[in-house]
């Protein structure tokens, strides 16, 4: 089956303790992407991939790292997570590019207290 | 970042009736999205748009891309219990780019 996986899909942790969010698609996508959603604010991008080793800054990059090491894998990394980043996060990924259909993984609802 | 417009922000309608959503920006876009989101998962495209005027439809969804390329419209005629969810406008800045922006939803409701 297509998809897009994410884990963990909770995770609480405390200010300043390092955290990977994983992120996995089998459709051979190119392009794969984070999303945080707040409410009323939509979605907002963080980074986005191109390809493997090819990355760059959405509208929200502040606070977080990606890596591209492997098509399939795009891993959101909190260096040291505030309460701020406490939010809904999505993983997306596309055939070729931010104009085409992106599937998105079922969320993750991360709270840094 | 890029701001999107979307009303009306909330919703509640009767089954059967049409509904009308729109998204502006202050800004150009290339492309415009449509997508949905059930409750407790992520969204899912519904229609995309990639020429100023275009109206496309997808079953009982039509979605317009302005004229100004500063909005996009969707319309959904003969709502079911099934169309309740968060609908979302996303825009492409410019052809190429690949960064996206996503209004900020509006929530429709569908009364049995």
């Amino acid at each position: 089956e297509a998809q897009v996986t994410q884990n963990p899909r909770y995770l609480i942790t405390v200010t300043g303790k390092k955290l990977t969010v994983t992120c996995s698609q089998n459709m051979n996508h190119e392009y794969m992407s984070w999303y945080r959603q707040d409410p009323g604010l939509g979605l907002r991008q963080i980074y986005y991939s191109m390809n493997v080793e090819v990355t760059d800054k959405g509208d929200v990059p502040e606070g977080y790292k990606v890596s591209r090491k492997e098509k399939r894998n795009f891993p959101l990394i909190l260096e040291s997570p505030s309460p701020n980043q406490t939010s809904l996060y999505f993983c997306a990924s596309s055939f070729g590019g931010a104009a085409y259909e992106q599937y998105f993984g079922p969320g993750t609802r991360l709270t840094v207290t | 970042g890029q701001q999107l417009n979307q009303s009306p922000q909330s919703m509640f309608i009767q089954e059967g009736e049409d509904v009308s959503m729109n998204c502006t920006s202050s800004s150009i876009f290339n492309t415009w999205l449509w997508y949905k989101q059930d409750p407790g998962e992520g969204p899912v495209l519904l229609i995309a748009l990639y020429k100023a005027g275009e109206l496309t439809s997808n079953g009982r969804l039509t979605a317009q891309f302005g004229i100004t390329r500063k909005d996009s419209f969707l319309n959904i005629s003969a709502s079911i219990p099934s169309d309740v969810g968060i609908y979302f406008c996303a825009g492409q800045p410019r052809t190429g780019a690949n960064n996206l922006f996503f209004g900020t939803g509006t929530r429709l409701t569908v009364i049995p």
